[in-house]
């Protein structure tokens, strides 16, 4: 079944910096990579996805990049500011069969930005 | 147009009481998820199922545990005889009939607490 890390565990950075959190999975048959962002007490939200066809994606201050043939994708989140504090997830979509599967989650990046 | 319920927000049970964790899927989605999450951890697949069906259920534990998602109603997580080590937040998330590949959207979870 697949399998997803995820590093680091924990981030510090200054507002203004970059953040960067990186994801490797195992699963060479998943095609879709989404990333939540978890605040305290609230479930996970979904802020960016990209799928197996594309190498990056961009929405504003956060993109997503994949290399499928290295099986790691990353998160990068510029311009930082305090309210991005939170807990990141990636996960990977494992299959198990036709087009069913589910989503198997990273153990998440808490992710601290100092004003 | 409504996100994921889930009810109660917060459940505090005694050990070998029975706990009911409730999931309503967001409007025209079919596919139901539970996840659970224990403190400054991930968050661990437990269960899928779509309307009367139980599609996967690997991660769930054999004894105690059970779920369903009837043709009315939303979808139920229980718990029997619990103990303290089912202290934690569950998950439920719903996705549109297609399924494949298609983004996971959270509730804000139930939390249990056994004494």
């Amino acid at each position: 079944g697949e399998n997803v890390e995820q590093h680091p565990s924990t981030l510090s950075v200054q507002e203004g910096d970059s953040a960067v959190i990186k994801c490797t999975y195992s699963d060479s048959a998943s095609n879709y990579f989404p990333w939540y962002k978890q605040e305290l007490g609230k479930g996970p939200q979904l802020i960016i996805d990209i799928r197996s066809n594309v190498g990056e994606k961009k929405d504003q201050r956060i993109a997503v990049t994949l290399n499928k043939t290295a099986k790691h994708f990353s998160l990068h989140i510029t311009e930082t500011q305090p309210e991005d504090s939170a807990v990141y997830f990636c996960a990977a979509y494992s299959y198990y069969g036709g087009s069913q599967g589910n989503l198997i989650f990273g153990k998440g990046t808490k992710l601290s930005v100092k004003p | 147009n409504a996100g994921v319920m889930q009810n109660p927000r917060h459940l505090v049970r005694r050990r070998g009481q029975e706990a009911r964790l409730r999931c309503s899927p967001m409007k025209g989605h079919s596919h139901v998820y539970w996840y659970r999450q224990l403190p400054e951890e991930g968050l661990k697949f437990m269960v899928y199922l779509q309307k009367e069906n139980i599609i996967d259920e690997s991660g769930m534990p054999k004894e105690r545990f059970s779920a369903e998602f009837p043709k009315e109603g939303p979808s139920i997580l229980r718990i029997q005889q619990v103990v303290r080590g089912d202290s934690a937040a569950y998950f439920c998330a719903s996705s549109p009939p297609a399924g494949y590949n298609s983004p996971l959207h959270f509730g804000n979870g139930t939390r249990l607490t056994v004494t």
